[in-house]
């Protein structure tokens, strides 16, 4: 059975400090892995990793996929209260479908 | 450009009853997917559509249904509710192409059965 797995499930930091979520798997037919933010309703695509050992940054976001140990990691720098989320992390199997874990819920708080 | 909308937002049904969510994808997009998301869990996938075929179905019972429509947008269609499947029904689309096939989610139904 499919499975994706994050931790910590819940993080509570402060503004300014740094945090690491993580997210392993173990699906058939893996395609790429996608991390999502989940603030209020709709989830907001962060990032999407089909290639092992490639980074891929967006201003304070920073993602990596190690495909042989089947994890990856988001990386967050420098917190701020607009950080406060949930973040999400799926696998597409290449059917479009994709395998959601439960999420990890971010506070940070000032 | 317009993101994916969904309608209704909020939605109060009691059991038995039936239910109708709409979905919209973004301009361009052929593929629209649903999921539900239970308080506290990430989304399940529902269905997803691709020019107006199902494509693929998650592990849900038959009461519920979808379709696309030759505009791409799509609806989902829940029979005989049940208490649990209170929900956020989110929608999402993507290009579905070998190019491009991150999907963008819309801001979802908020499903309460009663």
């Amino acid at each position: 059975e499919d499975k994706v797995v994050q931790s910590p499930l819940s993080l509570v930091v402060h503004e300014g400090d740094t945090v690491t979520l993580n997210c392993s798997y173990e699906v058939t037919n893996f395609r790429s892995l996608l991390w999502y933010k989940q603030e209020k309703k709709a989830p907001t695509f962060l990032f999407m990793l089909t290639s092992s050992g490639i980074e891929k940054k967006s201003g304070r976001l920073s993602s990596i996929l190690v495909k042989k140990e089947l994890f990856s990691i988001l990386n967050i720098t420098a917190t701020q209260t607009g950080d406060s989320a949930i973040y999400l992390c799926a696998v597409d199997r290449g059917s479009e479908k994709l395998v959601f874990g439960k999420g990890t819920k971010l506070t940070v708080n000032p | 450009d317009a993101g994916v909308t969904q309608s209704p937002t909020h939605l109060i049904k009691t059991r038995g009853q039936h239910v109708t969510l709409r979905c919209s994808p973004i301009s361009g997009h052929k593929s629209v997917s649903w999921y539900q998301q239970v308080l506290g869990q990430g989304p399940q996938f529902i269905f997803q559509y691709y020019e107006k075929e199902e494509r693929g179905r998650g592990n849900f019972p038959d009461r519920f249904s979808a379709r696309q429509f030759p505009n791409y947008s799509s609806e989902l269609n829940v029979n005989a509710l049940l208490l649990g499947d209170s929900a956020l029904y989110l929608c999402a689309s993507s290009l579905a192409n070998w190019q491009s096939y991150e999907q963008y989610f819309g801001p979802g139904t908020r499903l309460t059965v009663t």
